[in-house]
């Protein structure tokens, strides 16, 4: 089945040291969207890539970057993780075509815990 | 701005009984809208979606919602809820390749 894989499900790290959260697809989609979630809180967009073009939301933080090797694969890297980094890590995908809306299809989220 | 609206937080009903949760959007244009669940530590799951045409859409689980552009809402509608429909609500527009979503409705289904 065509799907979203975020892994892993659970990452534990500790307060400044690196992490990377990792997202892949078999949809083919040109789109990958990441969001941050907090508890009891709608899931909040980090940034997105449209095939290769890198688009940051104005509040995300320097320290979340983001790569997308190929079509397949997308990172999220967290420079210096502090305690208000906490939270669910969702990946996205979608195929953006003219005149259409963005259905985007969800990973299953990365469980981020910073000790 | 645009924005999404969903007016409860939190909304219990018992098993069986039926469900209306309601989605209140801002949007100048033709909207774009979006039913997702979440249930605990999973991500989101699409119930249905309206782009055009008919507006009463179908879903998944028996869901459905229907579309009223002079009410500018898009409430989600079940006539008979199961008890492993407790889950977190989330209504969504789409606008320029992102969605735009509300704040959620917990729920919470009692025996």
């Amino acid at each position: 089945d065509a799907m979203v894989i975020q892994n892993p499900r659970y990452q534990v790290t500790q307060f400044g040291k690196p992490v990377t959260l990792s997202c892949s697809q078999t949809l083919n989609h040109n789109v990958m969207y990441w969001y941050q979630q907090k508890s009891s809180q709608a899931p909040k967009l980090l940034f997105h890539y449209y095939d290769k073009d890198f688009n940051n939301e104005a509040d995300t933080p320097d320290n979340f970057q983001s790569r997308r090797p190929n079509t397949s694969f997308c990172f999220l890297d967290i420079r210096s993780p502090g305690l208000g980094d906490a939270a669910m890590y969702l990946c996205a995908t979608a195929m953006r075509t003219s005149g259409m809306g963005n259905e985007q299809f969800f990973g299953p989220g990365t469980r981020l815990t910073v000790l | 701005a645009q924005s999404v609206t969903q007016p409860d937080i939190h909304i219990t009903v018992s098993e069986g009984a039926s469900l209306e949760l309601r989605c209140n959007y801002s949007y100048g244009a033709t909207p774009y809208l979006f039913w997702y669940v979440q249930s605990p530590g999973q991500g989101l799951q699409l119930l249905l979606k309206y782009f055009s045409g008919d507006t009463l859409v179908q879903g998944i689980k028996g869901f459905e919602a229907e579309f009223k552009r002079s009410q500018s809402s898009f409430n989600l509608r079940k006539p008979s809820v199961h008890w492993s429909d407790a889950a977190e609500y989330f209504c969504a527009v789409a606008k320029g390749g992102k969605l735009i979503f509300g704040q959620g409705t917990e729920l919470s289904v009692k025996p």
